[in-house]
């Protein structure tokens, strides 16, 4: 069965610091990848996407998120952290069935 | 722009009642989907409306579940007889058809009803 896998389960970070969130995605065709993240209090809201070309995206907020095939991944990163990046973010990938699988969330606080 | 509306924010019942939760997707949004989030756990598909086409109830985990949509926009789960494992927060999207002009078109998320089963 198709499987999302998101080994960092609760990561803490001073402000400033680099982040990187990583994701592993088990499914040999093609995908189309996502990363959303839920702010406390929030709905979920798209934080970037990959379907084709680049395989460096960039989303909202400073992020963005390599795909590299060969390795089932699609890890999110961001140079420097803020306070307001506190929030749960969920790797997400579709095979073209529309039936998002979601990793189990990483929850990331960044200290002030 | 409104985005994707769900009823009760909160729901809490005793076991073996019956619950309908509500989704009302963005305007234009003919695909609607359900999950469901459970503590520690990542969202787990439920079931896929898409316009007038039978719906993908692949993801609904018992015949205690199931799921309208009329008139091609609000969406009802109901859950019977519910039990203590049904305690989560069940989140509803909606996106643009899948397959289309429209391919590709990433889901937007409700703000979830958090249901409590005593």
């Amino acid at each position: 069965a198709q499987s999302v896998s998101q080994h960092n389960h609760h990561v803490i970070l001073s402000e400033a610091a680099s982040l990187e969130l990583g994701c592993n995605y088990s499914y040999g065709g093609t995908v189309n990848l996502f990363w959303y993240v839920q702010y406390p209090g929030q709905h979920l809201q798209l934080l970037l996407k990959y379907f084709s070309g680049d395989p460096l995206v960039k989303g909202i907020k400073g992020f963005e998120a390599e795909f590299i095939k060969s390795k089932f991944s699609f890890n999110l990163r961001k140079p420097s952290v803020q306070w307001s990046d506190t929030a749960e973010y969920f790797c997400a990938v579709d095979s073209g069935t529309y039936k998002y699988i979601f990793g189990t969330g990483t929850r990331l606080k960044v200290l002030a | 722009g409104a985005g994707v509306s769900q009823s009760p924010s909160n729901k809490v019942t005793e076991k073996g009642k019956d619950v309908e939760l509500r989704c009302d997707p963005i305007s234009g949004h003919t695909a609607l989907y359900w999950y469901r989030q459970s503590l520690g756990q990542g969202l787990e598909f439920l079931i896929y409306f898409q316009g007038n086409s039978a719906p993908d109830k692949s993801g609904l985990p018992s015949d205690r579940f199931s799921a309208e949509r009329t008139g091609g926009s609000v969406s009802t789960l109901t859950i019977q007889r519910t039990q203590q494992e049904d305690s989560a927060v069940y989140l509803c999207a909606s996106s643009h058809p899948q397959g289309t002009a429209y391919s590709n078109q990433p889901q937007h998320f409700g703000d979830g009803t958090r249901l409590s089963i005593l």
